[in-house]
């Protein structure tokens, strides 16, 4: 069974304070992993797409990067528009369809 | 942004009544998705759509039907709605590479 767990389950940073979010995964076939965020109320955003280990891709204060077993999200100097939910899902291929599962989520609150 | 939409964005209905939730979107892509996303379990796939009048059941599919008769729509059904339904329904497409997520519908069973 696929599974996708991230931790922390929540974390409060000091705005400026760097730290990092974790997803671990298990799934047979991996095509693709992805981080979103998401804002209350609101659907999850998308950020990055990685699909093999080694890899790593960066937008503004977030950086992700990918191994065999897990994914980080590093967020470098934070600031209190980067509160959210992080989300993270595995993608595999089955029956010729793209079947994503998800982690519950990490809850990042950023404050000033 | 994605051309990305979902009807109604929010519903109050009582136990017993169908329930019909619609996607639409204006990308072509081929693949369309129903989750539903509670506290505690995070996003959860209901049914998926891999083209015109194909769809499958996801993880949580009992107590829900889907149709997609055209590439830009795609429909949720809940033909008798329960206490347990009620949750935030979100629509996603992706082209296999990007996934992206509609607004949303609060639905709230009574």
């Amino acid at each position: 069974e696929d599974q996708v767990t991230q931790s922390p389950e929540a974390l409060r940073l000091q705005e400026g304070e760097s730290s990092s979010l974790n997803c671990s995964y298990t799934v047979s076939g991996l095509r693709g992993l992805f981080w979103y965020r998401q804002d209350p109320g609101k659907g999850p955003e998308f950020l990055f797409t990685l699909y093999s280990a080694g890899e790593e891709k960066e937008k503004e204060r977030l950086k992700a990067t990918l191994t065999k077993k897990e994914s980080f999200l590093h967020i470098t100097a934070p600031k209190p528009e980067d509160s959210a939910t992080y989300l993270c899902a595995v993608q595999k291929v089955s029956g010729g369809s793209y079947i994503p599962t998800f982690g519950r989520g990490t809850s990042l609150i950023v404050h000033p | 942004d994605a051309g990305i939409t979902q009807s109604p964005r929010h519903k109050v209905t009582e136990t017993g009544t169908p329930v019909t939730l619609r996607c639409h979107q204006t990308e072509n892509h081929r693949y369309m998705y129903w989750y539903r996303q509670d506290p505690g379990h995070g996003l959860r796939l209901i049914h998926y759509s891999y083209g015109v009048k194909d769809t499958d059941k996801g993880e949580v599919s009992d107590g829900y039907s889907v149709s997609r008769s055209k590439t830009e729509d795609f429909l949720l059904t809940l033909e008798s709605a329960t206490s347990s339904q009620t949750s935030v329904y979100f629509c996603a497409i992706t082209n296999g590479n990007e996934q992206f997520f509609g607004p949303g519908t609060r639905l709230t069973v009574l």
